[in-house]
């Protein structure tokens, strides 16, 4: 059972260059999202999707896209790097609105660093 | 502004010791309160909250919300080095939003 998948686990940008972080689950799971994690921050929600077609902004959305055209994945795009994007990104999944459970699912997570 | 507060930031105790860790917070539209722990990697799940003054437990583990004082605590009892990681509050507020804490780093000495 591979739960949530991220790719890639590292990977190093230059200013103004593009990429997509890939999220992948195999659970079945509606409810999906994306978090950054800087130091002494905790994790701060960038997009989230309640289910396929549905996406809607978190707490820190500017630079950051998203879609969800199937159930299973979830992609991050930022369209164009900057260095405060340089962080690590975590992908998280839930069986149910997460005000039902209260329990995510996430990622190994994903370190990015925009030169 | 909504936001969740954790203290201590770090922490550092033997084995044995119990362990109490805050969180407090100030948001809109509160729903639930989560706790989770992050060791090298992913968080995982450990509780979540709705209504105050009922504990939730797990093993050595035990939680608590006061929702008029707007804060959680958890207890950690006779601490082991496997409960060394970072331990994270959140809050669930209307809309499937979660607002992190910063976390409170537990180091469990042998």
């Amino acid at each position: 059972n591979a739960g949530v998948t991220q790719t890639p686990k590292f990977q190093v940008l230059k200013t103004g260059q593009s990429m997509t972080l890939q999220c992948a689950q195999d659970m079945n799971h509606e409810y999906m999202s994306w978090y950054r994690q800087d130091p002494g921050m905790g994790l701060r929600l960038i997009h989230y999707s309640v289910g396929a077609g549905i996406t809607d902004q978190g707490e820190v959305p500017n630079g950051y896209n998203v879609s969800r055209s199937t159930t299973e994945d979830f992609p991050l795009r930022l369209l164009s790097a900057a260095p405060s994007q340089t962080s690590v990104y975590f992908c998280a999944s839930s069986h149910d609105r997460v005000t039902n459970t209260g329990e995510l699912f996430f990622g190994e997570g994903s370190r990015l660093t925009v030169l | 502004e909504d936001k969740v507060v954790q203290s201590p930031l770090s922490l550092v105790v033997h084995e044995g010791d119990t362990v109490t860790l805050n969180c407090s917070y100030e948001v809109t539209n509160f729903r639930s309160l989560l706790w989770y722990k992050q060791e090298k990697k992913a968080p995982t799940f450990l509780f979540m909250l709705t209504s105050s003054g009922i504990e939730k437990k797990s093993g050595r583990l035990s939680s608590i919300l006061d929702k008029k004082e707007l804060f959680s605590i958890l207890n950690i009892t006779a601490t082991q080095t496997g409960d060394s990681a970072v331990y994270l509050c959140a809050v669930i507020r209307a809309g499937n939003m979660l607002t992190f804490g910063g976390g409170t780093r537990l180091m469990v000495k042998p």
